[in-house]
């Protein structure tokens, strides 16, 4: 069955820049969406397709694609921006939707 | 502003059913794919379904098909998720999310919490 594949966890200091990946074959097919998550709370969409940022969202927090794998890179990361932050995609026929294992960023 | 609420969740023996709603407000509904999603306890988030804006089209994921219906009433601006022969494993908050046209899953519920348990 089709994956979407994280690192299960990232740690940078604040000020720093943080990159978390996702792999997956149907990527350079479809696009990627990354969903930020704090404790006891429900995820935010944090980008969409690939690179965008929906409104409200920080401008430290970019998006690339390149091939098989996506970025979310966090420029700057302040404390706040400790959470988990999943990936998402869909199969490639667009018919199966699902999440990357979720990546835990520990701002040190 | 846009808002999605939850309700439904509870304790179920294994074997026996339970169905979720999602009441939307301040949006347009009929016009939004509807997605579940959910969350075990300590585990990462899971996709279950996706239901089109009107209903015409429906997909589930393998751990679900079969056993949960998503339906929705535009009428009503509620979305639902019928759930049989609920296993331990179904145990998770679920989340019913908007769908906004391509442009991800911009819109989460607070979630509902399905405890499968004898």
């Amino acid at each position: 069955s089709y994956e979407l594949t994280q690192p299960p966890s990232v740690s940078v200091s604040p000020g720093q820049t943080a990159r978390i990946t996702c792999s997956g074959d149907a990527l350079p097919k479809q696009y990627a969406y990354w969903y930020q998550q704090k404790p006891g709370q429900a995820p935010i969409l944090v980008m969409y397709k690939d690179s965008e940022r929906p409104s409200g969202i920080p401008e430290r927090f970019s998006g690339s694609s390149s091939g098989t794998t996506v970025t979310l890179t966090i420029s700057g990361v302040q404390p706040e921006d400790e959470a988990d932050y999943y990936c998402q995609s869909t199969d490639s026929s667009g018919t199966y939707w699902m999440f990357g294992g979720g990546t835990k960023l520990t701002v040190l | 502003q846009v808002q999605l609420v939850e309700s439904g969740g509870g304790v179920v023996q294994p074997g026996r059913s339970l169905r979720l709603s999602c009441a939307a407000s301040r949006f347009t509904f009929r016009s939004y794919g509807m997605h579940w999603v959910r969350q075990a306890p300590g585990k990462g988030l899971e996709w279950v379904a996706i239901i089109w804006y009107d209903g015409s089209n429906k997909y589930y994921a393998d751990s679900v098909k079969g056993r949960f219906t998503i339906s929705r009433d535009n009428s009503k601006n509620t979305l639902y998720l019928q759930m049989n022969s609920l296993r331990a494993e179904d145990t998770a908050v679920y989340y019913c999310a908007r769908d906004n046209r391509g442009e991800g899953m911009d819109v989460w519920g607070q979630g509902t919490t399905v405890t499968v348990s004898s």
